[in-house]
């Protein structure tokens, strides 16, 4: 079993539409999660971090972490085109910050 | 600020051949590290240097993969030889030493080993 689960998609979706990302994830001891966006042909960015349970909001995506389910999730809303792009869920796994990456989910977003 | 740089951006050679790529991170950022992106998963972390140290090298295959950052700042990965499930995206990344949450990543050098 891998330690970070994810969908690889691809998840298409219209322009305006509401995008649902997920990652599931064995290690209960992982305390921090990130998503990243990776574009074609270019290196990952960080978008959403955070360490505790609940929601975190920043413009228009939300990441949202149940450490008791062990479920990660990100939502976009009012998606754009711009926002196609591969989606990348990690968690750090040691106090040095090595990163544990989900495969990655590709999302469409047509006009 | 400028970003993580790397070269070159594609490579493409032969099995058993021998291949070398640059990282150059961004100014002040001690943590340095090299992942490997194959198709279709997530980066895989090869190496974490801390200025000249290894921190981590316990997923780099050790009998084709090496690895040095001189001077702390810039780093070279080479791959002697080179096998076809090599081919992949080698990314870099960067951080400064207290926020390793926070790395920034370079666009990567895309490898074909034929």
């Amino acid at each position: 079993q891998k330690e970070v689960e994810q969908d690889p998609g691809p998840l298409s979706v219209p322009e305006g539409a509401i995008v649902s990302l997920n990652c599931t994830y064995s290690n209960s001891a992982f305390q921090y999660f990130m998503w990243y966006r990776q574009y074609s042909r270019k290196g990952p960015e960080l978008l959403m971090y955070t360490y505790s349970s609940g929601n975190k909001e920043d413009g228009r995506f939300t990441a949202q972490v149940d450490k008791s389910s062990k479920y990660i999730s990100l939502f976009i809303r009012d998606s754009q085109p711009s926002d196609s792009a591969t989606y990348l869920c990690a968690m750090i796994t040691d106090s040095w910050g090595k990163l544990q990456f989900g495969a990655g989910t590709q999302v469409v977003v047509t006009p | 600020e400028a970003g993580v740089a790397q070269s070159p951006r594609y490579k493409i050679i032969e099995k058993r051949q021998s291949v070398a790529f640059w990282c150059n991170p961004i100014s002040g950022h001690a943590t340095l590290y090299w992942y490997q992106q194959i198709l279709g998963q997530g980066p895989k972390l090869l190496i974490q240097f801390q200025n000249n140290g290894v921190v981590d090298d316990s997923q780099l295959p050790k009998d084709r993969f090496s690895a040095e950052r001189l001077k702390g700042v810039d780093s070279t990965l080479k791959i002697q030889p080179a096998k076809l499930e090599d081919s992949a995206v080698y990314l870099c990344a960067s951080s400064l030493p207290h926020s390793t949450d926070t790395q920034y990543f370079g666009p990567g050098t895309r490898l074909t080993v034929l």
